[in-house]
């Protein structure tokens, strides 16, 4: 019973072009999300949240849009640069935030063209 | 104190030996978690502390898998009579319990191989 779905299990852009990477959810419990970006070798590493009360959280080239009613998130990176190759993961909480149980999809494999 | 350590970085074991995986948070995050992978998955959840306390257990972690953080500072994760399924990697974070918007950080991973 996947919760979070990440359903396209890959995606390529040429280097400055805007990559938008999505992501489904299923359990209405869901309040709180989170992106992380993990390169071969290290764990993951967190890029950037939203909250269930706002729609769209911005941080330099990170953009996460989050549409409740239709259970639907994405991360837009633009311009994407080479080093954001990479697998991305989408991430939810409950009410406690992120300092609880997150539940993951199973993963974007970002590659970036110069 | 620059992130999340984890020891070993990979063990390889026979099918049917106990094994056991330290964790070390960053020093002032009293929240502390472990997560499994496995190949074209995300990571799944196990456990987590705060403090000393474990606060919940997923219905992943069998009577063979047991976590403890005696100190609340770093942690162990036992595996007994280890079977091939338990092949995986095995991941640690850590965050402030207070923070709802900052992320977990996690460890670089332990990656087990049962033969």
């Amino acid at each position: 019973d996947q919760q979070v779905k990440q359903n396209s299990p890959s995606l390529s852009v040429q280097e400055g072009r805007i990559s938008i990477l999505n992501c489904d959810y299923t359990n209405s419990m869901f309040d709180y999300f989170l992106w992380y970006k993990k390169y071969p070798a290290e764990g993951p590493t967190f890029l950037i949240s939203i909250s269930s009360i706002k729609d769209k959280n911005e941080d330099g080239r990170f953009t996460v849009f989050l549409n409740k009613s239709a259970k639907h998130l994405s991360l837009h990176i633009v311009p994407s640069q080479p080093g954001d190759s990479a697998v991305y993961f989408c991430a939810a909480s409950d009410v406690r935030g992120a300092n609880s149980k997150l539940t993951f999809g199973k993963g974007i494999t970002l590659s970036v063209r110069p | 104190d620059t992130g999340v350590s984890q020891d070993p970085r990979h063990k390889i074991t026979k099918r049917g030996q106990n094994v056991t995986f330290r964790c070390d948070p960053i020093s002032e995050h009293n929240r502390l978690y472990w997560y499994r992978q496995t190949l074209g998955q995300g990571p799944e959840f196990l456990t987590y502390f705060q403090n000393e306390a474990q606060l919940e257990k997923s219905r992943l972690l069998s009577d063979r898998f047991s976590a403890e953080r005696p100190k609340g500072s770093f942690s162990t994760l036992e595996i007994q009579r280890t079977e091939q399924g338990d092949s995986a990697m095995y991941l640690c974070a850590s965050s402030p319990s207070g923070s709802q918007s900052g992320g977990q950080f996690f460890g670089p991973g332990t990656r087990l191989t049962v033969l």
